[in-house]
């Protein structure tokens, strides 16, 4: 089946430790992205990628680190310096941002990240 | 700045009962309207793409349509299956532009 794939779907993170979460498309898209969502919150957007090994910050990308050695992957590194890491997050990604009209966003099943 | 409203908060519905979501926007150069169903605990849904006003598109009980400031989500007779979150998301210009979420509505169908 075509999709986004999140993994692990439930995380710990101890304090003062950097996790990783995956996120891998067969979808053959080449942009992806990385939301937050926190209660009573809109999606908020850490990172996004249109194209291999190039990605941009997004508005709340502090604390946080990606990369995009190859189209289909898309990891997110939440670092020891994100002070608020406890969140549900979501990887997505779309055709191409090149379109001017489409261009819909496709989301992931989400990874629960928990600072204990 | 690109800004998305959504109300009602929440909305408790007895099935059988209609009703609409409202999502009021501000953008520059619309690019898309972007409507999504969201279980909990789960990814997003996509549902609808709006571009134009006075467009309107429909799924099953969900029609959603389109003027220059606000898009509305229709239920017609709503079941308990349609219990969820439905989040409203705008892009505008330039070409690159992220899409702006609104806090979505919380929508619970009784029996």
């Amino acid at each position: 089946d075509g999709g986004i794939t999140q993994s692990p779907k439930y995380l710990f993170r101890k304090e003062g430790q950097n996790v990783t979460l995956s996120c891998e498309q067969n979808l053959n898209h080449d942009a992806m992205y990385w939301y937050r969502q926190d209660p009573g919150q809109g999606l908020r957007l850490i990172y996004y990628s249109q194209i291999v090994n190039d990605f941009q910050k997004g508005d709340i990308a502090e604390g946080y680190s990606v990369s995009r050695e190859k189209k289909e992957s898309f990891p997110l590194t939440v670092t020891s310096a994100q002070k608020n890491p406890t969140a549900f997050y979501l990887c997505a990604s779309s055709i191409s941002e090149q379109y001017l009209v489409g261009n819909t966003i496709y989301f992931g099943e989400g990874s629960w990240l928990t600072v204990v | 700045e690109d800004q998305v409203t959504q109300s009602p908060e929440a909305l408790r519905l007895q099935e059988g009962e209609s009703s609409s979501l409202n999502c009021s926007y501000t953008v520059s150069g619309l690019r898309g309207l972007f409507w999504y169903r969201q279980d909990p605990g789960k990814g997003p849904e996509f549902l609808f793409t709006l571009y134009s006003a006075g467009e309107e598109k429909e799924k099953e009980r969900l029609k959603a349509t389109l003027t220059k400031k606000e898009s509305f989500l229709h239920i017609t007779a709503p079941k308990p299956e349609d219990s969820a979150t439905y989040l409203c998301a705008v892009r505008g210009l330039p070409l690159f532009q992220k899409l702006v979420f609104g806090t979505g509505t919380r929508l619970l169908v009784s029996p």
